[in-house]
């Protein structure tokens, strides 16, 4: 079955800085992409997704990148602010496996003022 | 709609208590996957249900543990004889069948502790 591995587990960036998320995938069936943000006492939130014939994608702020050769994703977020603290997961899925998500085991991301 | 619902947001229970949590998911999504996370972990999938079909039951989905959505609307999952294991969010997500995967709309979740 699939496996995703995320890195770092914890990221600390001052705000106004860039943040990077990267991660790695091991099913070559995946084909959907998608990044969660999870806040103390909540549900995961899906901010942002990619589509394996797509390389890239990008909402403002945030943006991801897709190596399908090399199985990796990676999530950009530029000029952090600090409502972007929180826990963030990457997250693989395939129709052929009935759109069940695997997720990594998430980056816990600080602003720093 | 406000979204998918879970009841109750917290759950204390003795352990060997059945424990019974209820999801309500957006009307007109007819999947609704159960997850559990752990602290410092990511959500693992647990089952799910195409309306009323309970179609794949994760290993982790021991004996003690049943899911049912009889109309294909609101789903409950039932904890048997809880275990200190057990303890854990218990989240709720729901999404529509698609010819192309769709990210999940999850429940804030249910927060089991067994003392």
């Amino acid at each position: 079955g699939e496996n995703v591995e995320q890195h770092p587990s914890t990221l600390s960036v001052q705000e106004g800085d860039s943040a990077v998320i990267k991660c790695t995938y091991s099913d070559s069936a995946s084909n959907y992409f998608p990044w969660y943000k999870q806040e103390l006492g909540k549900g995961p939130q899906l901010i942002i997704d990619i589509r394996s014939n797509v390389g890239e994608k990008k909402d403002q702020r945030i943006a991801v990148t897709l190596n399908k050769t090399a199985k990796h994703f990676s999530l950009h977020i530029t000029e952090t602010q600090p409502e972007d603290s929180a826990v963030y997961f990457c997250a693989a899925s395939s129709y052929s496996s009935a759109s069940k998500i695997i997720f990594g085991s998430g980056t816990r991301l600080s602003i720093r003022p | 709609d406000t979204g998918v619902s879970q009841d109750p947001r917290h759950k204390i229970t003795k352990r060997g208590q059945n424990v019974t949590f209820r999801c309500d998911p957006i009307s007109e999504h007819n999947r609704l996957y159960w997850y559990r996370q752990t602290l410092g972990q990511g959500p693992e999938f647990l089952t799910y249900f195409q309306n009323e079909a309970q179609l794949e039951k994760s290993r982790l989905l021991s004996d003690r543990f049943s899911a049912e959505r009889p109309k294909g609307s609101f789903s409950t999952l039932e904890i048997q004889r809880t275990e200190q294991g057990d303890s854990a969010m218990y989240l709720c997500a729901s999404t529509k069948e698609a010819a192309a995967n769709y990210g999940y709309t999850f429940g804030s979740g249910t927060r089991l502790t067994v003392v």
